[in-house]
C-alpha cells in the first residue's frame, strides 16, 4: 500500500450505533488530519495531530473522538451521532504540522458516512 | 486570521475552451500556495504547488498557475479542457500556522 489508506470506504450507521475510521499513511510523515467535507459546505478541519499529539480541535463535538496511538495511524471513533453528520471524512497527512515549515498534505480517498 | 478566497463557486465551459479559477490569498512572510482537485467520490489530488522561485507554475493534466504578490492572487489555468476535468477545485495556503487554509472550493463544470 502507498499514500493514505482509509477504511471503510463507505459507512451507514444509526444514531445509536458505535462505529471508527481508520487512516493509515505509508509516508513516514508525522502530521495527521481529520477533516469533514459536506455537501454545498467547505472543507472543515476538525482535528491535527503532530508527532501522536493533538493539537487542534476545532469545537468538535464529543461525539467523534479522534485517536491516534502512532504516526502512522489516525482513528476517528463514533457514538451517537445525528443525521447532519453524514459526510465524507477525509483523512490527511504531511511531513509536520509546525508554523512556517512546508506542509503539503497528501489526502486519502475518505469514508463516506450516512448517519440514519 | 489567514483565508482563501475562491471567486467564483462554479464556471462552467465548454469542452477545448480556456478556463481560469481565481484564487485569492492572505498576504503573508512565507507563503506556500496548493491547487488541489477533487473527482466525486474521491479525496483530494494535488494539482501543483508554489514554494518559491518562478512565478508560473506547470502541474499536471496540462494546468498551471501564476503567483502574483502584488494582486496576492494565484489563479489556475488551462488552455483547453476536457470533459474528464469536471470537478472540484481547491486553493489553499499554508506557511504560518503549520497547517493548510482553504478555500471554498470551485466547481469545473466543462460540457460538450
Amino acid at each position: 500500500e502507498t499514500g493514505v489508506t482509509q477504511t471503510p470506504r463507505h459507512l451507514v450507521m444509526g444514531m445509536t450505533n458505535k462505529k471508527s475510521l481508520k487512516c493509515e499513511q505509508h509516508l513516514g510523515h508525522n502530521a495527521m488530519y481529520w477533516y469533514k467535507q459536506s455537501a454545498k459546505k467547505p472543507l472543515e478541519l476538525m482535528f491535527v495531530y503532530n508527532f501522536k499529539e493533538q493539537t487542534e480541535n476545532n469545537s468538535v463535538p464529543s461525539r467523534f473522538s479522534p485517536e491516534c496511538p502512532n504516526s502512522s495511524h489516525l482513528f476517528l471513533h463514533l457514538h451517537t451521532l445525528q443525521p447532519e453528520d453524514s459526510a465524507l471524512y477525509l483523512c490527511a497527512s504531511s511531513p509536520a504540522a509546525v508554523s512556517g515549515i512546508y506542509n503539503e498534505q497528501f489526502f486519502g480517498p475518505g469514508t463516506r458516512l450516512t448517519v440514519l | 486570521a489567514q483565508s482563501v478566497t475562491q471567486l467564483d463557486s462554479q464556471v462552467p465551459v465548454f469542452e477545448e475552451a480556456p478556463v481560469e479559477l481565481r484564487c485569492n490569498y492572505s498576504s503573508s512572510v512565507s507563503v506556500y500556495l496548493f491547487w488541489y482537485v477533487q473527482y466525486p467520490n474521491q479525496g483530494l489530488q494535488l494539482l501543483l504547488k508554489y514554494l518559491s522561485g518562478s512565478t508560473l507554475v506547470k502541474g499536471i493534466n496540462g494546468f498551471e498557475a501564476e503567483f502574483n504578490k502584488s494582486q496576492t492572487s494565484f489563479h489556475l489555468r488551462k488552455p483547453s479542457v476536457h470533459i474528464s476535468d469536471t470537478a472540484e477545485y481547491f486553493c489553499a495556503q499554508g506557511g504560518n500556522t503549520g497547517k493548510l487554509i482553504f478555500g471554498q472550493g470551485t466547481t469545473l463544470q466543462v460540457k460538450p
